[in-house]
């Protein structure tokens, strides 16, 4: 069974700097490229970032380039997302999912429950 | 940068059917994905490749992709239905792409 699951949410203080996991597990973690995506309280689904299997390119979404990495270690079957200069409005439930791409496309087929950031001070 | 339209609220009786739209320029270029979510959960895919239902998704889903707009349908709507739909697409400079959501409501 396919399961993601995220930790190391909570609060912090704007400017500063969180990093959150997400441990893969019944799957091979090493053929898939993993992706972040953020749920603001309300709000709709927007993806972050995006992790090729072996590490060798890495995507972004403008509102966090520069300020998020997205990294993993496939010999600990997980994905990291580090996270500076953090703002208020980057609040949001974090989510880690697994991409599946077939070529010039790619979705997300399974998703972890989530590790809620509270940016504030 | 590529963006994806989705009306906010659609509300069908049960029974009925229901239609979800997302609309994207040359959207038929590119496959459409549909994600269900229902309150407090995570997201999960009811429609791959435009119209392809994964496992366990049942039958009254159905997805299509024509022009600049992909329908998600279904059929005899239940009220264990209601939930958020999200479509999305991959695009070359925008990545995954997501609609803005829609809230169906079935009563």
């Amino acid at each position: 069974e396919v399961q993601l699951v995220e930790s190391g949410g909570g609060l912090v203080k704007p400017g500063g700097s969180l990093r959150i996991s997400c441990a893969a597990s019944g799957f091979s973690f090493s053929d898939y490229n993993m992706n972040w995506v953020r749920q603001a309280p309300g709000k709709g689904l927007e993806w972050l970032s995006s992790i090729h299997s072996s590490s060798s390119y890495q995507y972004y979404t403008g509102s966090v380039k520069g300020r998020f990495t997205i990294s993993r270690d496939n010999a600990k079957n997980s994905l990291y997302l580090q996270m500076n200069s953090l703002r208020d409005e980057d609040t949001a439930v974090y989510y880690c999912a697994r991409g599946v791409s077939n070529g010039a496309d790619l979705y997300l087929d399974f998703w972890g429950q989530g590790t809620l950031v509270t940016v504030s001070s | 940068s590529y963006e994806l339209t989705q009306p906010p609220s659609v509300s069908v009786s049960p029974g009925q059917t229901a239609s979800i739209t997302c609309s994207g320029e040359k959207l038929n270029n590119k496959y459409a994905y549909w994600y269900q979510q229902k309150p407090g959960q995570s997201p999960v895919v009811v429609m791959s490749q435009d119209n392809r239902r994964p496992s366990g998704i049942p039958e009254r889903f159905s997805g299509s992709n024509s022009g600049n707009t992909a329908t998600l349908t279904i059929s005899g709507t239940q009220v264990m239905d209601e939930a958020d739909y999200y479509c999305q697409a991959w695009d070359i400079t925008t990545h995954v792409v997501f609609g803005g959501g829609t809230k169906l409501t079935v009563l």
